[in-house]
């Protein structure tokens, strides 16, 4: 039983096409987040909405959207890829953001912008 | 700002020998110190964490210790296995529960 989700698990596109990222936890979890890591494997936050609610928004041009429909789901949009977009993408959730303990990811979405 | 730097960048061990992996923190209000095991092509999955009011902790073969002074904590790995092998982050975290990840090691384990 997978515990978070993302589809798809790779996406090929051209520059300037607009792409979404889809997370689903089964966890029960309050918090969920997106991560992005580069080719040096650098991994660094993006976004966290806890029940809904936007709770990080790190410096991340704004073609980046993330929509919570439900607090079991979060997605992440990209309008106008960037070559620079390329890299895996991690979703992630926790039980509640304000309570420091284990943040379970997905297993990536490899997006390579061509 | 936030900053988690990790060293060293690649290690490689025999099998059997033991691993250290070092990070330091620069933000004093950081009070919660995960450490994660990222296989290829997987997304990383916590093995060991330490929360500031404790100096060590063990599970095993793994063992973190903490230096708030300092501002240091290590990730000790005894015994290696060649399924150790894959990239371990350290990460620091404040009261916000936002994760600052260090630049990851990636461990080699030598049959």
């Amino acid at each position: 039983d997978t515990a978070v989700s993302q589809t798809p698990k790779y996406l090929v596109t051209q520059m300037g096409n607009d792409k979404s990222i889809k997370c689903e936890q089964n966890l029960g979890h309050d918090t969920m987040y997106w991560y992005k890591q580069d080719s040096k494997k650098f991994l660094k936050i993006m976004f966290s909405y806890n029940n809904k609610e936007l709770i990080i928004n790190e410096t991340v041009p704004n073609r980046f959207s993330p929509k919570s429909p439900d607090k079991a789901h979060l997605n992440l949009h990209i309008n106008s890829l960037e070559l620079g977009d390329s890299a895996v993408y991690f979703c992630a959730s926790s039980q509640d953001h304000r309570i420091q303990e284990t943040q379970y990811f997905g297993p990536g979405t490899r997006l390579l912008v061509l | 700002g936030e900053n988690v730097e990790q060293h060293p960048s690649t290690l490689s061990v025999q099998e059997g020998d033991s691993a250290v992996i070092k990070c330091t923190y620069s933000d004093s209000a950081s009070n919660y110190f995960p450490w994660y095991k990222q296989e290829l092509g997987k997304g990383p999955q916590l093995i060991i964490d330490i929360r500031s009011n404790v100096g060590e902790k063990k599970d095993q073969r793994i063992a973190v210790t903490l230096n708030k002074t300092a501002k240091h904590f290590s990730l000790h790995i005894t015994e290696t296995q060649p399924e150790d092998s894959a990239v371990y982050f350290c990460a620091a975290s404040t009261h916000t529960g936002k994760l600052i990840f260090g630049q990851g090691t990636t461990l080699q384990v030598k049959p």
